[in-house]
């Protein structure tokens, strides 16, 4: 079956421009996270929707980092006037269990290149 | 928030069976312990999740002790195939939703011919 979508999967943008992220995540699934993987750096977890709602977005490193979901499946990250630090891959994950309970199926991610 | 640590690389031989231990001094009781493998430019993949003692599936082995302080994956008869780098993820976002995953820096296993 399919499984988690990411796009684009390629995006290279100017400093302080915004860009917008997608997941789609595997149907029926009510978790979904967000996740960042710098070059060379290990796995940083940044949101966690259950179903629409995100009630901690604590671990979004600025301001400028925002995310949404709608219908219970795709989620949007948004990153609002780039900075050169926020390149990185950004993984989405979902989950049938909520809560960071059993497996999670990562999308393959969307390389974000800040210049 | 647990901190975990882990192993920065580990080499083996194929067949050997490889244990990759996590510390998680600071683990909350509600955390589960999860490990996930990942191969360069793809998304990690699950590979087991423990909360208390041993757990075991078709690939591997989780060891937890009794102070849940840290964590053992153990891969039996590793194959040239299971080069890759593998993370410890400790956390639980609980019933309110909130809280953080935190994932070990990650343990880059090389299995040698």
């Amino acid at each position: 079956g399919a499984g988690v979508s990411q796009s684009p999967s390629n995006k290279v943008t100017e400093k302080g421009k915004d860009v917008e992220l997608r997941c789609d995540p595997i149907s029926g699934h009510t978790a979904l996270y967000w996740y960042r993987q710098s070059l060379g750096q290990g796995l940083e977890f940044l949101i966690y929707f259950q179903g629409n709602s995100a009630p901690d977005k604590s671990g979004l490193p600025s301001d400028r980092f925002s995310a949404e979901r709608t219908g219970g499946s795709v989620s949007t990250l948004t990153i609002q006037r780039t900075q050169q630090e926020d390149s990185a891959v950004y993984l989405c994950a979902s989950s049938s269990l909520p809560a960071g309970q059993g497996e999670q199926y990562f999308g393959p991610g969307t390389r974000l290149t800040v210049t | 928030l647990a901190k975990t640590t882990q192993p920065i690389s580990m080499d083996s031989y194929e067949g050997q069976e490889v244990n990759i231990t996590c510390s998680h001094n600071n683990i909350a009781t509600n955390d589960y312990i999860t490990w996930y493998q990942q191969f360069p430019s793809q998304g990690p993949r699950f590979i087991i999740q423990g909360y208390k003692t041993k757990v075991t599936n078709e690939v591997a082995s989780l060891f937890i002790p009794a102070d849940r302080k840290s964590s053992t994956l153990s891969l039996p008869r590793v194959s040239l195939s299971d080069t890759a780098v593998y993370y410890c993820l400790v956390g639980d976002l609980g019933s309110s939703n909130t809280g953080k995953l935190i994932f070990g820096q990650g343990t880059t296993l090389q299995v040698k011919p």
